[in-house]
């Protein structure tokens, strides 16, 4: 079956150090999505990239997704305490918009 | 304003006992529905699926069933837990390619 390969597991980084976590397919993605939890919460949705090719930013977060559309990457420039939080890719399948999940990259900030 | 209810928050069963868990949207018709589950610092895996009354995909072979007896309600059940179903229970809806998460149920089986 399909799967998204999420590195790395986890990332523990001192405040204003920036962050990266990357999603891997074997196959071409129609869309990636990036959710985040924060420690004992739930997924939040954070953006949806559709397009070869396509950047998005919001705020200190950049979102890139790859020219073959089989990566996507996560940017956080100057990482803050709230940061904290586990970050997934995603993919919405069919017409049922099911997720299938990355294995997520854990994010701790050292204050 | 769309808003997602799970209950109960949290849950503590033994082993052979059942299950029953409750979600429900408000704010939105004819949404979809979806149940995952968390272990402990891991990924979600998707249970179950709904795209309206009565219509209930499985993702993967278990202990757990589904069932959506009205536009937005989802339920999972079991007859008899084990104790590998212990996790972090989340169900979610979408109208479209973005999923709201509810609060999630945290079982723990003993």
């Amino acid at each position: 079956g399909q799967q998204v390969m999420q590195i790395p597991q986890y990332q523990h980084v001192q405040e204003g150090e920036d962050f990266t976590t990357y999603c891997n397919s074997s196959t071409t993605l129609s869309n990636i999505q990036w959710y985040k939890q924060r420690p004992g919460g739930h997924p939040v949705f954070l953006i949806q990239l559709v397009k070869s090719g396509e950047v998005k930013k919001q705020k200190r977060l950049t979102f890139q997704f790859g020219e073959a559309k089989k990566n996507s990457s996560l940017h956080i420039t100057a990482t803050q305490t709230t940061d904290v939080g586990t970050y997934f890719c995603a993919e919405s399948m069919d017409s049922s918009y099911k997720l299938i999940f990355g294995s997520g990259t854990r994010l701790l900030v050292r204050p | 304003s769309q808003t997602i209810h799970q209950w109960p928050a949290t849950l503590v069963q033994p082993v052979g006992s059942p299950l029953s868990l409750e979600c429900t949207v408000e704010g939105t018709s004819n949404p979809n529905l979806y149940w995952y589950r968390q272990a402990a610092g891991r990924g979600l895996q998707l249970l179950f699926y709904s795209v309206g009354i009565g219509q209930i995909s499985s993702e993967v072979p278990q202990n757990l069933s589904a069932s959506r007896p009205q536009d937005r309600q989802f339920i999972l059940s079991s007859k008899k837990l084990l104790l590998s179903d212990s996790g972090f229970y989340l169900c979610a809806w979408s109208t479209r390619e973005t999923q709201y998460f509810g609060p999630g149920t945290r079982l723990l089986v003993l």
